[in-house]
């Protein structure tokens, strides 16, 4: 059975430093894996996304993640934070077999001054 | 543009009373879905479909219903039935279900109880 667990459901950090939220899923086979961010009162816009290949993946807003399968996780940086940044953000998995995507719980970025 | 588009943006249901939820998308996707969004507990797929005329529940399809008549159109009923349906409830489509193909939301709808 898939399930996807984002460690921690609030991040805050400071304009300019770095972005770091944390993804681990689990998979009986190859998985896909996803990250969007939702703005208030808003849908959920894709960030990124891990098929094939490359596991490092760049995404929109300078966001980037890396598909690390010994330690079963998805993590999502950005080495400079902007106000602009600030919204939830959604991990999600779905296995190569099935036809429904898991999403994670959240976590909500906040961005200080 | 392409793209997904629900209606209303707010909705307000009386005690006992059905309200439909309305989803369209233009981008002739195959597959929709409709999902329930709570704070703190992430997205709960409700219904699905990979084809008109069929649909699958999802994990929370107690007090809703669904139909499918159109490829275009996804609408959802919120029936009586749900005891708790304050929550905000987003649509979403994908170009085939079952593989990699990623799902595009629509903008949402609140619904709230009077």
């Amino acid at each position: 059975a898939q399930s996807v667990t984002q460690l921690g459901s609030h991040v805050s950090v400071s304009e300019g430093a770095l972005v770091l939220l944390r993804c681990n899923y689990s998979s009986s086979v190859p998985p896909y894996l996803f990250w969007y961010v939702q703005y208030p009162n808003q849908g959920l816009q894709l960030l990124l996304k891990y098929t094939t290949g490359a596991t490092l993946v760049k995404g929109i807003n300078g966001f980037e993640a890396e598909f690390k399968k010994s330690e079963t996780s998805f993590h999502l940086t950005k080495p400079s934070a902007h106000m602009s940044d600030a919204a939830e953000y959604f991990c999600a998995v779905k296995d190569s077999s099935a036809s429904k995507i898991i999403f994670g719980s959240g976590t909500r970025l906040s961005i200080r001054p | 543009d392409g793209g997904i588009t629900q209606s209303p943006k707010y909705l307000f249901r009386k005690e006992g009373q059905n309200v439909t939820l309305s989803c369209e998308q233009n981008l002739n996707h195959d597959a929709m879905y409709w999902y329930r969004q709570d704070p703190g507990q992430g997205l709960r797929l409700i219904y699905y479909s990979q084809i008109v005329n069929d649909f699958q529940k999802g994990d929370i399809a107690e007090g809703y219903s669904v139909s499918r008549e159109k490829k275009e159109s996804f609408p959802l009923t919120v029936t009586s039935a749900q005891k708790n349906p304050t929550a905000f409830y987003l649509c979403a489509s994908s170009a085939l279900a079952g593989r990699q193909e990623t799902q595009y939301f629509g903008p949402g709808t609140r619904l709230l109880v009077l």
